[in-house]
């Protein structure tokens, strides 16, 4: 069973901090993995996606990889109250594979 | 581009009626999802298309739940008969799939109610 992991907060931080989400993923074979965002009573909206180890920056947030210890993670910079949503990890396995997401890590941006 | 579109936006219906979800995805995409979120379980893929043809059903819950997606342009997700436990945010989204890191689209969303 291939399993994504979040915890699932709620992660508060105070406005203008650094806002760390992690997701561990069980299966090695994994190649594509995808942050979304999805505020109360909406639907997902992606972020960002990363395949490489290392990190990837797309203007306040950059995703990280790590492969060997199978974990991707988002860090949020200058948190503002409006990032204030719960975000999902998701997980491919393959180029035809299809998604397995995590159950989300709500985030609470406090003024 | 109006993006995924989904019908009707909230249901609610009593337990043994038959539903019916309506998706249109995003003109020129070639592969359909179908997904259940509950507070419980998160978002879980029901069934996925890649041009047209269901390529795995592997999470449709059991028997009740049929899913077709006659063209390009349309799908339908089907339970018969509901039940309480069916209650659940229905999402479909849509993809060009083309590689690692294509995009999938969600639609608005289905909020279920079955009483």
């Amino acid at each position: 069973q291939k399993e994504v992991e979040q915890n699932s907060g709620p992660l508060s931080v105070p406005e203008g901090a650094i806002a760390s989400l992690n997701c561990t993923y069980s299966d090695r074979g994994s190649q594509s993995f995808f942050w979304y965002r999805q505020y109360s009573g909406k639907s997902p909206e992606l972020i960002m996606f990363i395949y490489s180890n290392g990190d990837k920056e797309d203007g306040r947030f950059t995703a990280q990889l790590n492969k060997a210890s199978q974990y991707v993670s988002l860090l949020i910079r200058d948190s503002q109250p409006s990032d204030s949503a719960t975000y999902l990890c998701a997980v491919k396995a393959g180029s035809q594979g299809n998604l397995i997401f995590g159950k989300g890590t709500k985030l609470s941006v406090k003024p | 581009d109006a993006g995924v579109i989904q019908s009707p936006r909230h249901e609610v219906t009593e337990m043994g009626q038959e539903v019916t979800l309506r998706c249109k995805p995003i003109s020129g995409h070639n592969s359909l999802f179908w997904y259940r979120q509950t507070m419980m379980r998160g978002l879980e893929l029901l069934i996925y298309f890649n041009n047209n043809v269901p390529i795995d059903d592997s999470g449709m819950p059991e028997d009740r739940f049929s899913a077709k997606m006659p063209n390009a342009s349309f799908s339908t997700l089907k339970i018969q008969p509901s039940e309480p436990r069916d209650s659940a945010v229905y999402f479909c989204a849509s993809s060009f799939m083309r590689g690692r890191g294509e995009t999938q689209y969600f639609g608005p969303g289905t909020r279920l109610l079955v009483l």
